[in-house]
C-alpha cells in the first residue's frame, strides 16, 4: 500500500510568488514523521524541513513552511517568495517504522 | 567531517556479477539506510539498521544483503545482479535518540549502477 502520495507531477511557479506542494500519508502510527526533500538535477538529496505528527504548531524554516493537516493526512510544503534555484524535484517522505517516500513533484520557477 | 560517503560513483555490471557499495559516516550516527531511485520516481528504502549488529528489510529487500560491523560503515552487498537493479542507489544516516522526535537524513551522494 503507498504510504506517501504527491499528486502533482510537476509544477510552474513565476519568481517571487509563493507555491504549495501537495503531499498526503497513510499510515495507522501515532507517532510519525513527516520530511520534505529536495533534489537538483545535480542528484544530491537536501533536506528541508520535519514535522513530528505530535508537533501542535507547524514547522517553518526559512522560506519553507509544513502545512500539517492531521485529520486530513495531508502535510503540503508552501515555499514562499520563489528563487530560480528553487526549480528542482521535490520528494515528501514519512517515518513511521521505516522511510517512505513519494514520487515526487517537479517544480520549475519562471523568471 | 566527511559527512556520507559511498564508493564508487559509477558502475558497469554484467548479468550474474556482484558487487559491494561501500558506505561510510562520521557523524556517529545510529541509523543507517540503503535507497534505490530508479528514473523519474522517488526513494525506494532497501534496508536499514538502527545500531551495529542490528539491520532490516525495507520496502524493496529482495537480491540484496547488508551487514554492520561498525557503527561507520554500512555495505549493500548485490549477488547475482540483474537488469532490474539498475538504479541510483543513495546511502544516508541519521541519529535516533529513540525519544519519539525524528532528525533528519543525511545523504551520500550516490551510486549510479548500470546493469548489462
Amino acid at each position: 500500500a503507498q504510504k506517501i502520495t504527491q499528486t502533482q507531477p510537476g509544477m510552474f511557479v513565476q519568481e517571487k510568488e509563493a507555491v504549495t506542494l501537495d503531499c498526503t500519508y497513510d499510515t495507522s502510527d501515532p507517532s510519525y514523521g513527516l520530511f520534505w526533500y529536495k533534489q537538483p538535477s545535480s542528484g544530491e538529496m537536501i533536506f528541508l524541513i520535519y514535522q513530528g505528527s505530535y508537533d501542535q504548531q507547524n514547522a517553518t524554516e526559512g522560506r519553507y513552511s509544513l502545512n500539517f493537516q492531521k485529520a486530513r493526512k495531508s502535510a503540503n510544503l508552501v515555499i514562499s517568495a520563489s528563487q530560480l534555484g528553487d526549480s528542482a524535484m521535490y520528494f515528501c517522505a514519512m517515518w513511521g517504522n521505516q522511510f517512505y517516500f513519494g514520487t515526487g513533484t517537479s517544480l520549475t520557477v519562471i523568471p | 567531517n566527511a559527512g556520507v560517503t559511498q564508493t564508487p560513483k559509477f558502475r558497469i555490471l554484467k548479468i550474474g556479477q556482484s558487487m559491494t557499495l561501500q558506505c561510510a559516516q562520521d557523524m556517529n550516527h545510529n541509523y543507517m539506510y540503503w535507497y534505490r531511485q530508479d528514473p523519474g520516481m522517488g526513494l525506494k528504502l532497501i534496508y536499514y539498521s538502527v545500531g551495529a549488529g542490528i539491520t532490516d528489510k525495507g520496502e524493496v529487500p529482495n537480491g540484496y544483503n547488508v551487514s554492520r560491523s561498525t557503527t561507520e560503515d554500512f555495505p549493500l552487498r548485490l549477488e547475482l545482479a540483474a537488469p532490474s537493479q539498475t538504479s541510483v542507489y543513495f546511502c544516508a544516516s541519521s541519529y535516533s535518540d529513540f525519544s519519539g522526535s525524528y532528525n533528519e537524513q543525511f545523504f551520500g551522494p550516490g551510486t549510479r549502477l548500470t546493469v548489462l
